[in-house]
């Protein structure tokens, strides 16, 4: 099946400076991949779309400023969480969309848990 | 907008025994249905998916689903827990197929299995 993979897997960074998180399709291209934020016990809450050449659309209340997206090639998606602060930690997910049409899923990366001190 | 209900935060059940976890789902047009699961600090895995056609749907690890149009509702159910069932279940919906745009998710349901 379809891998995506994260890097890092878990980060710790102080209050105030960025952080890079990487989403890779590790076989195959995906024109689209998302990215989902999750609290401690609670559902995925999609923040953006990212689609490969063109700028991520957001969703209501997300801050595009704050959480840079770049989409730079067809297996690489970044999200960069700018002057981090504490209310920032929470575990990130991305997803690449596979196929078109109805027949599309989303394969889910295996998340990168960010702590902001 | 669509929204996901799922209903039952935990769910225990015994080894063996029958897994049913409920959701119910609202959307405006008709909607493409999923079943995710979660292991402790991991991604979401697919487990099943229903787009159009046959309304039971089989997934991986026995599970299955049934999409009842008229009660909006898409349970999971599996015949017998094994242990290592346990783990958070998600239901998600999409108008458009689940790729071309995010999926909207439920709050989850945690599954306990007793030995």
């Amino acid at each position: 099946g379809a891998v995506v993979s994260q890097h890092p897997s878990r980060v710790i960074c102080k209050s105030g400076t960025s952080v890079k998180i990487e989403c890779r399709s590790l076989d195959f291209q995906a024109t689209t991949m998302f990215w989902y934020r999750q609290f401690p016990k609670q559902s995925l809450m999609l923040m953006a779309t990212s689609n490969e050449g063109s700028k991520a659309t957001y969703e209501q209340g997300v801050e595009k400023d704050k959480f840079l997206i770049n989409h730079a090639s067809l297996t690489l998606s970044t999200l960069t969480v700018t002057s981090a602060h504490p209310e920032d930690s929470s575990f990130y997910i991305c997803s690449a969309r596979v196929g078109t049409g109805g027949t599309d899923t989303q394969y889910f990366g295996p998340g990168t848990r960010l702590t902001v001190l | 907008a669509q929204s996901v209900t799922q209903l039952g935060s935990h769910v225990s059940v015994s080894e063996g025994a029958l897994v049913l976890l409920r959701c119910n789902y609202s959307s405006s047009v008709p909607p493409y249905l999923f079943w995710y699961v979660q292991y402790p600090n991991q991604g979401l895995q697919l487990l099943l998916k229903y787009t159009t056609g046959a309304t039971l749907v089989k997934g991986i690890n026995g599970f299955e689903a049934e999409f009842k149009k008229s009660e909006t509702s898409f349970h999971l159910t599996k015949p017998s827990a094994h242990m290592s069932d346990a783990a958070e279940y998600f239901c998600a919906v999409s108008d458009s197929g689940g790729g071309a745009d995010g999926l909207t998710f439920g709050k989850g349901t945690h599954l306990i299995i007793q030995p």
